[in-house]
């Protein structure tokens, strides 16, 4: 099955500054890239779309200029969450589909802790 | 109302045993349904997707309901491997953008 690499892990930073998340999809274009957020014991909440090319789709009551979204080609997209504090902190996950595909594929997620 | 509604749970029930969760979703225009897995910490994994007809596959059984807007997942023959958290996927026609239920979380005591 087509495979999307979330980088890093997990990460932990000082309060205020910004941490970057990459995720690529290793064996496909990715025309879409999905970035949902899951606090503990939450459901995954949609942050925002991503396609190639063009400026991510917000979903509402998401900062757009605290989550900063790049998809710059077609197998990737970051996730800068900038000036970060600790209510930032939680597990963040990607999704990728491409053209022609049936169904979305996930990185494997970043856990970020901000102290 | 939130769009997926899920029983947390926990369930906790023997190995060998069979176990149903339930969900419940609030747009009708919904069109594609699944059932993901997911293990503490980790990504969500595709368990099945859910047909109108309902499905099976191995030990588990998926049922959609249209007209009540309801989704089961029946599990059989439990394992200790199946305790995870099961979560509820629903998206409208023609989009990707999935809305997640909260999840039911499972343990599967030996």
């Amino acid at each position: 099955g087509a495979v999307v690499s979330q980088h890093p892990s997990w990460v932990i930073c000082k309060s205020g500054t910004s941490v970057k998340i990459e995720c690529r999809s290793l064996d496909f274009q990715a025309t879409t890239m999905f970035w949902y957020r899951q606090f503990p014991k939450q459901s995954l909440m949609l942050m925002a779309t991503s396609n190639e090319g063009s400026k991510a789709t917000y979903e509402q009551g998401v900062e757009k200029d605290k989550f900063l979204i790049n998809h710059a080609s077609l197998t990737l997209s970051t996730l800068t969450v900038t000036s970060a504090h600790p209510e930032d902190s939680s597990f963040y996950i990607c999704s990728a589909i491409g053209r022609e595909m049936e169904k979305l594929f996930f990185g494997s997620g970043t856990q970020l802790s901000v102290l | 109302r939130k769009e997926v509604e899920q029983d947390p749970g926990p369930f906790n029930v023997p190995e060998g045993a069979t176990v149903a969760f339930n969900c419940t979703y609030s747009n009708s225009a919904s069109q594609s349904f699944f059932w993901y897995r997911q293990d503490c910490r980790k990504e969500p994994k595709l368990l099945m997707s859910v047909y109108s007809s309902g499905n099976e596959d191995g030990r588990f059984t998926a049922q959609l309901n249209r007209a009540s807007q309801y989704i089961s997942l029946l599990i059989r023959d439990s394992k200790l491997s199946d305790s995870a958290t099961y979560l509820c996927v629903v998206a409208a026609s023609g989009t990707y953008k999935y809305i997640f239920g909260t999840g039911t979380r499972l343990k599967v005591l030996a």
